[in-house]
């Protein structure tokens, strides 16, 4: 098992209801990820924090709140979704650096979303 | 164009055989290049990353880059069914460093 855990692991919810996705390193890392995957297309990455700061918004819609309130965790917060955004939601972290080993992100087992 | 480009596949292989694996990039300002697999309905794990120009080998993996070309690969020896999955190639590009580029992947089917 990684060092970054997801929960929860499978969420269902209706277009109305509010939830949220948590991430949690304990690596050590400066970097958190979120990533959305749907059925057979790429990762798309949505947000990047790095030493806490948001750094990259993928133009996600803002029914998609991110939080990071420390190097740690990372959070996903999710409301007045569509039945398009069903999909897995992956979290990943890396220890922020220019490249090779410092580059190198982990990614958590994923939240897999159903959205009614 | 793409910025990492890999053939979707499916890469069919029996097992036993060496599966190659291959991807490109278009800017030539990258620094690293990472492979991962993904198995369906799991997340991805890092299988290994290469930033120098030749061959790395661990295991039965060997990442194989040449950034004069702009190509990366994995060769994957001695291929087993557990390896059937989703190989995706990443880049880290050197004006954002802690942001990784992936490509689509490709599906690798390994027949017994």
């Amino acid at each position: 098992e990684t060092g970054v855990t997801q929960t929860p692991r499978h969420l269902v919810m209706g277009m109305t209801n509010k939830k949220s996705l948590k991430c949690e390193q304990h690596l050590g890392h400066n970097a958190m990820y979120w990533y959305k995957q749907s059925a057979k297309k790429p990762l798309e990455l949505m947000f990047v924090y790095n030493f806490k700061e948001q750094t990259e918004n993928n133009s996600v819609p803002s029914r998609f709140s991110p939080e990071c309130p420390n190097s740690s965790h990372l959070f996903l917060h999710l409301h007045t979704l569509q039945p398009e955004d069903s999909a897995l939601y992956l979290c990943a972290s890396s220890p922020s650096g220019t490249s090779g080993v410092w580059a190198t992100q982990y990614f958590g087992p994923g939240t897999r979303l159903l959205v009614l | 164009q793409k910025e990492v480009e890999q053939n979707s596949g499916p890469l069919s292989v029996p097992e036993g055989a060496i599966a190659s694996l291959n991807c490109t990039y278009s800017d030539r300002g990258s620094q690293s290049f990472f492979w991962y697999r993904q198995y369906s309905g799991k997340s991805p794990e890092l299988i290994m990353f290469i930033y120098s120009n030749g061959d790395k080998e661990d295991g039965r993996f060997t990442a194989q880059l040449n950034k004069a070309s702009q190509y990366v690969s994995l060769l994957i020896r001695d291929s087993q069914p557990s390896d059937s999955a989703t190989y995706l190639c990443a880049v880290n590009r050197m004006d954002s460093s802690y942001k990784l580029i992936f490509g689509s992947g490709t599906r690798l089917l390994v027949r017994p």
